[in-house]
C-alpha cells in the first residue's frame, strides 16, 4: 500500500529556533500534500495544502511566514516552523493522495512529528 | 460551513461486543468519506473510504455506511477486541474544498478484555 514517511518523529527545540519536518511519499508521486496540526485530545486541523512546484495554500489563521512549506519534488514536502515558541508545540501530520483518481483516492498519513518547544 | 461531528467522544465496551461509531456531516455535497484509526502518539491509518455513489464498504470486521440524505455515516465493528482500542476519526472530502478533508473530533474507543 501507499506509504507516507515523516521525519523526525519527535523533536525538542529551544524557543526562537527553527525546525524542519519532512514528508515523503515512498512509493508514489504526490502533486499535493496536506499538513495538519493536532493538539492533545483534539481532532486534526488543516494548516495548508502543499502543491508541487508552486506556492502552498494556507488555511485562514495560519501564518505563512511562520510555517514555511516547500514542495520541491513529487515525493517531498517540508514544513519549517520558524522562530518556534512554546505555543507551537503540537503534533504535526502530513498526508498525501496515492492513485490517479484525484479526490476519489484515499488520503494516506505519515506517523506525525511531535514538536516540543522549550 | 461544512462540519463533521462524531458522537460519542468516548466509548468503552467489553471484548466481543459489536459496536457502532457515528459520524454526521452538514453538507450533503460530500465527495467521499474516510474512516481512520489513530493510536496514541501516532499518525492515522486509513480504514475505509466510501465514495458518494456508494452506500457501504467492508473490510474484515469493519463495515462503514454512508447516507448522504441524512448526512450520516457509521462504522460498525464486529466482535470487538482489545486491539481495536484507539481513536476513530471520520473525515469528509467536499467538491468545493479541493480534496481537503474535514475531520470530526474522533471517538476514543476502549475495548476491555
Amino acid at each position: 500500500g501507499a506509504v507516507v514517511s515523516q521525519h523526525p518523529s519527535w523533536v525538542i527545540c529551544k524557543s526562537g529556533t527553527s525546525v524542519k519536518i519532512e514528508c515523503r511519499s515512498l512509493d508514489f508521486q504526490a502533486t499535493t500534500m496536506f499538513w495538519y496540526r493536532q493538539f492533545p485530545k483534539q481532532s486534526l486541523m488543516l494548516m495548508a495544502t502543499s502543491n508541487e512546484g508552486s506556492k502552498a495554500t494556507y488555511e485562514q489563521g495560519v501564518e505563512k511566514d511562520k510555517f514555511l512549506i516547500n514542495h520541491a519534488s513529487l515525493t517531498l514536502s517540508t514544513l519549517t516552523v520558524t522562530s518556534a515558541h512554546p505555543e507551537d508545540s503540537s503534533f504535526y501530520i502530513c498526508s498525501a493522495r496515492a492513485g490517479r483518481q484525484g479526490i476519489s483516492s484515499p488520503l494516506h498519513f505519515g506517523n506525525g512529528t511531535r514538536l516540543t518547544v522549550t | 460551513k461544512q462540519e463533521v461531528t462524531q458522537i460519542p467522544a468516548a466509548l468503552s465496551v467489553p471484548e466481543g461486543e459489536n459496536l457502532v461509531l457515528n459520524c454526521s456531516f452538514t453538507d450533503s455535497a460530500i465527495y467521499n468519506l474516510q474512516w481512520f484509526r489513530q493510536d496514541p502518539g501516532k499518525g492515522l491509518t486509513s480504514l475505509l473510504l466510501i465514495q458518494s455513489s456508494q452506500r457501504e464498504q467492508t473490510s474484515g470486521r469493519l463495515n462503514a455506511s454512508l447516507d448522504k440524505s441524512s448526512g450520516r455515516s457509521t462504522l460498525y465493528i464486529a466482535a470487538s477486541q482489545p486491539g481495536d482500542s484507539a481513536t476513530y476519526l471520520c473525515a469528509g472530502a467536499y467538491y468545493n474544498q479541493g480534496g481537503k478533508l474535514i475531520f470530526g473530533q474522533g471517538t476514543e474507543l476502549s475495548v476491555k478484555p
